[in-house]
């Protein structure tokens, strides 16, 4: 089976634009989370979905969003960015409901000039 | 602070040497997962241990769990320069209906050839 894929595998962007990330999970797997990770803070916990459905929520700002399309492709989009949004953003997909083993993508490195 | 923290921040040892890296924690938790990441890419799942047991082997890992002092250690033999790499410690915990995934802040190790 193929791995989980995330693209762009880099990204530069200016404060105050947009940026729309994407992961593709392992096939046949329906839950997709995101993690943000940066050196002063660790890796922090976006959202994860389920079916469609936003599972669970972190606590990162309004302007952080996703969504799960019906073959359990995801996106995360961050408006109005920050030089802070600077950071990897992991994917991380598994089977089912609970958090047994998750497989993480390499990440897409976002940086805000 | 997290939930899961771990301890040392950074540890540097000998290839053939023992590493050992803890984790704490403070709430309940369904399960305690460890992972491995290299150098700003993805995370690899290591090992999974449950609230139920106490003790886990894979390969040259060994997982124990205490769940009365709500801490984890991870335990590396034989240690090579290929181990080099953050390892984190993830609980799984309960909130609300769902559960959550939450991450230490990582522990660096190096193994010196």
């Amino acid at each position: 089976k193929a791995g989980v894929t995330q693209t762009p595998r880099y990204l530069i962007k200016t404060r105050g634009q947009q940026v729309t990330l994407s992961c593709s999970p392992i096939s046949g797997h329906r839950s997709v989370s995101w993690y943000q990770q940066t050196p002063g803070q660790g890796l922090q916990f976006l959202f994860e979905y389920f079916s469609e459905t936003q599972r669970n929520k972190g606590n990162f700002p309004g302007r952080f969003s996703g969504r799960q399309f019906s073959n359990s492709r995801s996106e995360m989009n961050v408006s109005t960015l920050e030089l802070g949004d600077s950071a990897l953003y992991l994917c991380a997909s598994s089977p089912g409901k609970t958090y047994n083993e998750q497989f993480f993508g390499p990440g897409t490195r976002l940086t805000v000039l | 602070s997290q939930q899961g923290e771990e301890d040392p921040q950074a540890l540097s040892i000998q290839e053939g040497e023992n590493a050992t890296m803890n984790c704490s924690y403070k709430t309940s938790i369904n399960n305690l997962q460890w992972y491995r990441q290299n150098s700003g890419r993805g995370l690899v799942h290591l090992i999974l241990i449950r609230s139920n047991e106490r003790e886990k082997h894979s390969g040259r890992l060994r997982v124990t769990l205490d769940t009365s002092k709500k801490s984890s250690s991870l335990l590396i033999t034989a240690s090579r320069a290929a181990d080099t790499a953050s390892y984190f410690c993830a609980t799984d915990t309960l909130t609300g209906a769902n559960s959550k995934l939450t991450f230490g802040k990582g522990i660096t190790l190096s193994v010196r050839p």
